[in-house]
């Protein structure tokens, strides 16, 4: 019954590489979003979807391409994968984004978050 | 750009005992959200208690509670009778009531309790 699930929750790779974290919520909402934790702890937002459509995409490298095929799934695709990359990335999802429909504020839920390393 | 800042990296209390963390943050705007986050050592990010900007009175959730101050933009977390299970990283979160709802975050504190 979890609400917000990412797999994988830890992934190693090489320099270069090119990987995917996934992410699926099963609460109904039609926004998700993608945070970056860095080995400092601060979270950034990096990129936000409302019913399949991007509408935040802050200032993040072009390596890396979120892809929502349905409202209830949010993937982040990173391509030639850097040391800087590493970190803890978490998605979390809302039920309504009052920017494009306005009504009521809900409160973003996250998921377990997916550590990635890169060597 | 709003920004959101905890002054306090490191806090620490005695079980039972009753500890606030600070919180400031910067906007032009008057309608928003403010969220406090916890982060145990799982690294979950858990929901603690949220507040809107267009109510007076103080959000409660059990032993936490809140001081907003809006005119001074200060957004305290109260954590009563506090608990070995309280240890945590916790995030202070912004929110605007219009555009992209983007939560902006502070640095976070680190909160111990000693037994």
């Amino acid at each position: 019954d979890t609400a917000v699930s990412q797999t994988p929750k830890y992934l190693v790779t090489q320099m270069g590489n090119d990987k995917s974290i996934k992410c699926e919520q099963n609460l109904g909402h039609d926004t998700m979003y993608w945070y970056k934790q860095d080995s400092k702890k601060f979270l950034k937002i990096m990129f936000s979807y409302n019913n399949k459509e991007l509408i935040i995409n802050e200032t993040v490298p072009n390596r890396f391409s979120p892809k929502s095929p349905d409202k209830a799934h949010l993937n982040l695709h990173i391509n030639s994968l850097e040391l800087g990359d590493s970190a803890v990335y978490f998605c979390a999802s809302s039920l309504k984004d009052a920017g494009l429909a306005g009504g009521k504020q809900e409160t973003q839920y996250f998921g377990p978050g997916t550590r990635l390393l890169v060597l | 750009a709003q920004t959101v800042t905890q002054s306090q990296p490191e806090m620490s209390v005695q079980e039972a005992e009753t500890v606030t963390l600070s919180c400031t943050y910067d906007t032009s705007e008057s309608d928003y959200y403010l969220f406090w986050y916890k982060q145990p050592p799982s690294r979950q990010m858990i929901l603690v208690i949220r507040q809107e900007a267009y109510k007076q009175q103080n959000a409660t959730e059990n032993r936490f509670s809140v001081n907003f101050q809006k005119a001074a933009k200060s957004f305290s977390l109260k954590i009563s009778d506090s608990q070995l299970g309280d240890a945590a990283m916790y995030f202070c979160a912004y929110r605007s009531a219009q555009g992209a709802q983007k939560l902006v975050f502070g640095q976070g504190t680190r909160l111990t309790i000693n037994p």
